[in-house]
């Protein structure tokens, strides 16, 4: 199918647990974001990346790791979960950094 | 600093009103600005874009005005429907190739 995917949708986890949320484009846009959307803070970019094995560092990328091996999947890691990471995951993609974005449907990330 | 607000009260109009929507910026100059809607439990959508050098922006009952001097966009819905409730969120280009979104407003607009 085309369009952008992320999975899991829904995930449980222990702190100190390491956890990766995937996310998949079919549209070969060069650029891939990760978000976090949490009450009063609304969506805050954790990492980007404008190309395949190109990342940088967005507003939130402390406890946080990327990698773009391929140009249609971009997974985040959380190498040592914490509570303070619990929250909504939501992935993009677009043609360039500033321009149109295209966001997955999320994944809820609760960490005990 | 650097902020982008959106007014965190839910805004609650009656069918067929037109619906206006506040993002206000401080100690940003960017070149874009764009609004996105999001419903409970999925990822934003693109609605608009507007870029420093267009004053308003149309796309069917939906319109968009930047003012620069103000750091201010308004988004407007107009003939407003259940259907466009939701949260809208507006979103900054910063830094080159980022978005830096606002906390988005809620609409409920009631048959």
């Amino acid at each position: 199918d085309a369009g952008i995917t992320q999975s899991p949708r829904y995930k449980i986890t222990e702190t100190g647990r390491q956890v990766t949320l995937m996310c998949h484009q079919t549209w070969s846009h060069s650029y891939m974001f990760w978000y976090r959307q949490d009450l009063g803070h609304g969506l805050r970019l954790i990492y980007y990346s404008a190309a395949a094995d190109i990342t940088d560092k967005g507003e939130v990328p402390d406890g946080y790791v990327v990698s773009r091996s391929k140009t249609e999947n971009f997974p985040l890691t959380l190498e040592s979960a914490t509570r303070s990471q619990t929250s909504v995951y939501f992935c993009a993609s677009g043609l360039a950094g500033a321009d149109e974005q295209f966001f997955g449907p999320g994944t809820r990330l609760t960490v005990l | 600093s650097q902020k982008i607000e959106q007014n965190s009260e839910a805004l609650n109009i009656q069918e067929g009103k037109t619906a206006t929507l506040t993002c206000n910026y401080t100690n940003y100059s960017p070149a874009y600005l764009q609004w996105y809607r999001q419903d409970p439990g999925r990822g934003p959508v693109f609605l608009l874009l507007i870029r420093e050098n267009e004053k308003e922006k149309r796309k069917e009952r939906l319109k968009v005005t930047f003012d620069t001097t103000l750091k201010q966009s308004l988004f407007h819905i107009t003939a407003s429907q259940p259907a466009d409730s939701a949260t809208y969120l507006c979103a900054l280009d910063t830094a080159g190739n980022m978005l830096t979104f606002g906390g988005g407003t809620r609409l409920m607009v009631k048959p």
